[in-house]
């Protein structure tokens, strides 16, 4: 299972809204509702912030936003802030009780 | 507040296994699948397998099927990751990571280092 692609970076101003993508398969992300999204800071464990494509956890401000269209999904967030700097990883169900996590994505805030 | 503890760092020798446990707290055991999850210095996050605390099954990634072996024991709430004929490439941070109701891992463990080194 190849991992899903997403780009290297991207970067914002703050206030402004970045989007990352994560492009799949018709056997992964094509094929399920269960994309999640998570952010990580540096030395820190991943922490969930989208799960079933573009549903929250308790306490993930809805700045942050999921949504998909056939092999692709994609991660918003609405009014950069600061401590938003982080790596964010997409991942996706691949069936069987298996799973696929994305490359990563540095997000960058000026 | 659920919690999964993990064991601390390990330096193993090229060759050699490595066993890191993952203790689950305030939470029904039995009722969440737990993943392991490792990082690679640098790199992104890569899945290794699943198993299912009730029946003790596991799903591993391909390549991982001929080195990993993940148990439980129900009586600690514990699961362990065991990872065979360690490589270099080997070295990296191992989390485990709690199945949600859906597919998607909701709480984390704080990571194991694992080095392998000689």
């Amino acid at each position: 299972q190849s991992a899903l692609t997403q780009p290297r970076s991207v970067s914002g101003s703050p206030g402004q809204s970045v989007t990352i993508s994560c492009t799949g398969t018709s056997s992964d992300v094509g094929y399920y509702n269960y994309v999640s999204w998570y952010q990580q800071h540096p030395g820190k464990a991943p922490k969930l912030l989208i799960y079933d494509v573009s549903k929250w956890p308790s306490g993930v401000p809805d700045r942050f936003s999921g949504s998909k269209s056939g092999n692709s999904a994609s991660l918003t967030i609405s009014g950069l802030q600061a401590e938003d700097e982080a790596d964010y990883y997409c991942c996706s169900y691949a069936g069987s009780y298996s799973y696929v996590f994305g490359s990563g994505t540095k997000v960058t805030v000026l | 507040q659920v919690q999964l503890v993990q064991s601390g760092a390990e330096v193993k020798w090229p060759g050699a296994s490595v066993r890191v446990s993952c203790k689950a707290s305030a939470y029904t055991f039995n009722d969440h699948y737990v993943n392991w999850v490792r990082q690679a210095p640098g790199q992104g996050l890569e899945w290794m397998g699943i198993i299912n605390p009730f029946s003790g099954s596991a799903t591993y990634a391909q390549r991982f099927q001929d080195r990993v072996t993940m148990t439980r024991d129900t009586s600690t709430s514990t699961v362990y990751l065991d990872l065979s004929s360690l490589r270099f490439e080997d070295t990296a941070v191992y989390y485990c990571a709690r199945m949600g109701i859906s597919y998607y891992l909701d709480y984390w463990g704080q990571g194991t280092l694992v080095t392998v080194s000689s």
